[in-house]
């Protein structure tokens, strides 16, 4: 595997169920992010972790809730979602304070809340 | 604090004409600028980026990208587009604390 992989690609779930979104980048990064993407608005930054410590939590709903065991993995654990929180959700992962590095992005999981 | 602006939401074009995408910025620092790709259901790719030097900037696939301080833009421009570059651009500003802020995105739709 190369680059940054995201599993499932797709996802339908229940406002009930209980679910976790997983990220691995195969880069060597140190810096880890999620973020949500929905028809018509712009990307928005939900955490951002460095070197397996979270730096940043953007007011994100205590329903969802990450996990970042080491530098090459991410989770986003999910329950008791909304239909809004309908969505794809993308991992990115870069170098922490390098500047001017980019930010490589996996291909999302595609999230279904009924 | 920084923010990007993407006037254009879609911009449609005949193929192997000229684009430009256009993309404004406003950052008090001096700024690192990307623009990105995206194709339906995949995540973005990477297509050019600006930290310091020549404000000229050549990415993949003949795009191309202009920093100009002075009107605080980084407009994204291809002299001949084909039916593949149809997808969803993304300009972005970065600082030094790794925080990227995006545009809403501009859908380029290039028709035969």
């Amino acid at each position: 595997e190369t680059g940054v992989t995201q599993t499932p690609r797709h996802l339908v779930m229940g406002m009930t169920n209980k679910k976790s979104l997983k990220c691995e980048q195969h880069l060597g990064h140190n810096a880890m992010y999620w973020y949500k993407q929905s028809a018509k608005k712009p990307l928005e930054l939900m955490f951002v972790y460095n070197f397996k410590e979270q730096t940043e939590n953007n007011s994100v709903p205590s329903r969802f809730s990450p996990e970042c065991p080491n530098s090459s993995h991410l989770f986003l654990h999910l329950h008791t979602l909304q239909p809004e929180d309908s969505a794809l959700y993308l991992c990115a992962s870069s170098q922490w304070r390098a500047s001017g590095n980019e930010q490589f992005f996996g291909p999302g999981t595609r999230l279904t809340v009924l | 604090a920084q923010s990007v602006t993407q006037l254009d939401s879609q911009v449609p074009v005949f193929e192997e004409a000229p684009v430009e995408l256009r993309c404004n910025y406003s950052s008090s620092v001096p700024p690192y600028l990307f623009w990105y790709v995206q194709n339906p259901n995949q995540g973005l790719q990477l297509l050019l980026k600006y930290t310091t030097g020549a404000t000229l900037v050549k990415g993949i696939n003949g795009f191309e990208a202009e920093f100009n301080k002075s009107q605080t833009s980084f407009h994204l421009r291809k002299p001949s587009v084909h039916i593949s570059d149809t997808a969803e651009y993304f300009c972005a500003v970065g600082n030094n604390f790794n925080k990227f802020y995006f545009g809403s995105g501009t859908k380029l739709n290039v028709k035969p």
